[in-house]
């Protein structure tokens, strides 16, 4: 099956300061990777996605960039804010159109 | 965009007792699944719910233990079966936009499961 980690597991960064998150995923027939957020007690919900014919997608603040070759792809938030604090996860479709969320990133963004 | 709900938000049972979690959407989609998430870890799919025909399950589900119900394209049920702590956890339901898993997966409030 899909193996799909990500790093760092936890992040802590000062308020205004950039955060990158990277997920690498196994399945080479990759096709949608997505990243999600999920606040304390809170459901997860989508921030931003990209498609593989894509390199990089960015909406205001966040930004997703993918590699497929190297079979990663990453978060980045810029000018962070403390509502910015939470779990990120990405959750790569594969090729056998199944999803597999990543272990996680804690983001602490200290005001 | 279309609301999710489920039922209950949150229960405490007896082990060996079941549990029927249900998951409402508020128009009509084509994939459902139900996940598990165990307190400070990543979302585990249990299973896709198909309208009309019998879930399929993850590795390690089994329907058994974890039975779906999806009888019309608003609705779905997770059964956990035969309860023991370790079955403590939080029970999502999402369904996609756009009809495949290739797309935005929108989660209900999620389930809290306490088994003691």
């Amino acid at each position: 099956g899909e193996n799909v980690e990500q790093h760092p597991s936890t992040l802590s960064v000062q308020e205004g300061d950039s955060a990158v998150i990277k997920c690498t995923y196994s399945d080479s027939a990759s096709n949608y990777f997505p990243w999600y957020k999920q606040e304390l007690g809170k459901r997860p919900q989508l921030i931003i996605d990209i498609r593989s014919n894509v390199g990089e997608k960015k909406d205001q603040r966040i930004a997703v960039t993918l590699n497929k070759t190297a079979k990663h792809f990453s978060l980045h938030i810029t000018e962070t804010q403390p509502e910015d604090s939470a779990v990120y996860f990405c959750a790569p479709v594969t090729g056998a159109n199944n999803l597999f969320f990543g272990t996680g990133t804690r983001l602490t963004v200290i005001p | 965009s279309a609301v999710i709900s489920q039922k209950p938000s949150r229960d405490i049972c007896q082990r060996g007792t079941s549990l029927t979690i249900q998951c409402q959407v508020d128009s009509q989609v084509t994939m459902m699944f139900w996940y598990r998430q165990q307190p400070g870890q990543s979302l585990t799919l249990i299973a896709t719910a198909n309208q009309g025909s019998e879930a399929t399950y993850e590795s390690g589900f089994v329907i058994d233990k974890f039975p779906i119900s999806r009888p019309n394209l608003t609705f779905s049920t997770l059964t956990v079966s035969n309860m023991s702590p370790e079955d403590s956890s939080i029970y999502l339901c999402s369904f996609t936009a756009g009809g495949t898993i290739s797309y935005e997966q929108y989660f209900g409030p999620g389930t809290r499961l306490t088994v003691t």
